[in-house]
């Protein structure tokens, strides 16, 4: 049981190209959710998805893209990178009922120059 | 507007020496209140759900405790694997979004 994997673990982009993160759970979870980290601002919710075939914008959606084609894939584009977007991003999933816990990826480590 | 404040934002330990961790919340009916640990270069890592105030719960040398506006997070007799990032975060009962704080970063020296 794997849990939350998410790949790549690095990239580097240089501004204006484009790439999608891929997010894959193995719990059979139908809520998925692409977070970033940035130091001093916490982890903040770009996009989520309540199920398979469906999403949903969170708290920072600018710039971001998501599809959610298969219930245990949740799939992440950036398709001009910018240099803001350098971040750290991590993937989540949790049940649809309580307890509602959400189980994180290692993330990956985007740096675009 | 729903929000999470944890304190102090670093906190520097001997082994051995107990301390708490903070987190104060303001949100339009909780749903939960939950603990992750953080390592460097990793994920966050699910330690404890809190659903109403007065729980509380325990996983070896850490206790979580839960009240209506805060929630702290007690380490008793720390080791040096303790040392990590403690994030709090809250579910909202409206909107079910994770809501988190900035964490805690914790250095348990030995």
């Amino acid at each position: 049981n794997a849990g939350v994997t998410q790949t790549p673990k690095f990239r580097v982009l240089k501004t204006g190209q484009s790439m999608t993160l891929l997010c894959a759970q193995d719990m059979n979870h139908e809520y998925m959710y692409w977070y970033r980290q940035d130091p001093g601002m916490g982890l903040r919710l770009i996009h989520y998805s309540v199920g398979e075939g469906t999403t949903a914008k969170g708290e920072v959606p600018d710039g971001y893209n998501v599809s959610r084609l298969k219930k245990q894939n949740f799939l992440l584009g950036l398709e001009s990178a910018a240099p803001s977007q350098t971040s750290v991003y991590f993937c989540a999933s949790s049940m649809t009922s309580g307890p509602y816990t959400q189980y994180f990826g290692p993330g990956t480590r985007l740096t675009v120059l | 507007e729903d929000q999470v404040t944890q304190s102090p934002e670093a906190l520097r330990l001997q082994e051995g020496e107990s301390s708490s961790l903070n987190c104060s919340y303001t949100v339009s009916g909780l749903r939960g209140l939950f603990w992750y640990r953080q390592d460097p270069g990793k994920g966050p890592e699910f330690l404890f759900t809190l659903y109403s105030a007065g729980e509380e719960k325990e996983k070896e040398r850490l206790k979580a405790t839960l009240t209506k506006k805060e929630s702290f997070l007690h380490i008793t007799a720390p080791k040096p694997e303790d040392s990590a990032t403690y994030l709090c975060a809250v579910q909202a009962s409206n909107t079910g979004k994770l809501i988190f704080g900035q964490g805690t970063t914790l250095q348990v020296k030995p």
